[in-house]
């Protein structure tokens, strides 16, 4: 089941903050989080493992709620290069493992202006 | 290591062609997975292989479409009898078999196929 994410869409102006959230109608065992700007391959940002602990990547971060099965990126200080499309990425997880398969949500347009 | 390679960038094929796309993964890396992605939305799972063994295949995907990973190296996902709506980005993704933090998919520049 395709995770929702929200908002669909956003525009920032450099400096500002951002929310992204996802959230899942299953058990969740891991959240990936990608970036993909037009025309190019989705990059990897971070993957959060059961436990809902707070991962970090110089100005972007994201938690994990897996009581709630959902997770949070949060953007920082944005800069232009922030820009793109982001994708979550959830792995079910059942006894005590995961799928080993990502259902990807719908994405969230980041526009970041001058 | 050059990452994800993906051969052709672009392919264009009348309706009723079957075509074949290769994937080269990373060498380390023993996942392969395919997806799907088309305008506005989220890549969507076709299949995965761990080394050469095609462990899972979306239950969405047509009969005709066909992957293999000879050797757990390289992979091939073909489309026989191709009709508009496979007018897609199709990507190719690799891991390894355990993701710790820090790991993710590494994806390739995808192959575009218009089917026309």
């Amino acid at each position: 089941q395709q995770p929702v994410q929200s908002p669909q869409a956003v525009i920032l102006r450099e400096g500002e903050d951002a929310v992204i959230n996802c959230s899942s109608s299953k058990a969740l065992y891991s959240v990936h989080w990608y970036r993909q700007k037009h025309g190019e391959a989705p990059v990897f940002l971070m993957i959060l493992l059961k436990g809902g602990e707070q991962k970090g990547h110089e100005k972007i971060s994201a938690s994990f709620n897996e009581k709630k099965q959902q997770s949070s990126l949060y953007l920082t200080a944005s800069q232009l290069s922030y820009s793109g499309t982001y994708f979550c990425g959830t792995e079910w997880g059942y006894s005590g493992a995961g799928s080993y398969q990502l259902t990807f949500g719908k994405g969230t347009k980041l526009s970041v202006i001058p | 290591d050059t990452g994800v390679s993906q051969d052709p960038r672009h392919k264009i094929t009348k309706r009723g062609q079957n075509v074949t796309f290769r994937c080269d993964p990373i060498s380390e890396h023993n996942r392969l997975y395919w997806y799907r992605q088309t305008l506005g939305q989220g890549p969507e799972f076709l299949t995965y292989f761990q080394n050469e063994a095609q462990l899972e295949k979306s239950r969405l995907l047509s009969d005709r479409f066909s992957a293999e990973r000879p050797k757990g190296s390289f992979s091939t996902l073909e489309i026989q009898r191709t009709e508009q709506g496979d007018s897609a980005m199709y990507l190719c993704a690799s891991s390894l078999a355990l993701l710790r933090a820090g790991d993710g998919y590494t994806f390739g520049s995808g192959t575009r196929l218009t089917v026309v």
